[in-house]
């Protein structure tokens, strides 16, 4: 398909275990980001790829999450030692460019429950 | 504290009312942009604003970007049970870098 593709749609893991979410974006869009939602609430900013820029990681909560985008395309977003309060939907968006008047096309999300 | 805060949090109401949600904060923005999240769905973008005092209508919506582009209002006339889902104002920071920042969102029933 032409969106914005992440995997896996869910993923229940142990708490302490590490996990890897991936995000394809639309092809061409050089902007993705990354953004943690519970509960049904507003999306949490986590990380910002642009281009070859330096990634803004500012949102990141710890240094347990890290991420990186590949030959600016597919990107992974790694929790290390999960924790329970990590359990929420995980959503990657990809925009043509970045900007005032830009789109952001979100993937589906990945669901992620710590037990 | 939120960059932007919506309100109200959530709103449940009958098919053929109207209602307003707003996105308020104490920032100024170049624009302001509205999205809508259906249930195992991501957002998607209903509307983009840019200039203080805007109205835009999508059929029975209508957006409104504040005099001082520091908020925003999305109207909704005669609610139909399709118009259920979290809406949610988006902002772009150019402090650094063009993150995309999101309010704390609204989340909307509509019953028939």
């Amino acid at each position: 398909g032409a969106g914005v593709s992440q995997s896996p749609s869910n993923k229940v893991t142990e708490k302490g275990k590490d996990v890897e979410l991936r995000c394809d974006p639309i092809s061409g869009h050089t902007a993705l980001y990354w953004y943690r939602q519970s509960l049904g609430q507003g999306l949490e900013f986590l990380i910002y790829f642009q281009g070859n820029s330096a990634p803004d990681k500012s949102g990141l909560p710890s240094d347990r999450f890290s991420a990186e985008r590949t030959g600016g395309s597919v990107s992974t977003l790694t929790i290390q030692r999960t924790q329970q309060e990590d359990s929420a939907v995980y959503l990657c968006a990809s925009s043509f460019a970045p900007g005032w008047n830009t789109e952001a096309f979100f993937g589906q999300g990945t669901r992620l429950t710590v037990v | 504290t939120q960059l932007l805060e919506q309100s109200p949090q959530f709103l449940s109401i009958q098919e053929g009312e109207n209602l307003t949600v707003y996105c308020n904060s104490s920032s100024v923005f170049s624009s302001l942009q509205w999205y809508r999240q259906e249930p195992g769905e991501g957002p998607v973008l209903l509307v983009t604003v840019v200039t203080g005092g805007e109205v835009k209508k999508l059929k029975r919506l209508t957006f409104q970007f504040g005099d001082a582009r520091k908020d925003s209002s999305l109207h909704i006339t005669a609610a139909q049970p399709g118009d259920t889902g979290l809406y949610l104002c988006a902002v772009v920071l150019s402090y650094n870098t063009d993150k995309l920042i999101f309010g704390t969102g609204t989340r909307l029933q509509v019953f028939p």
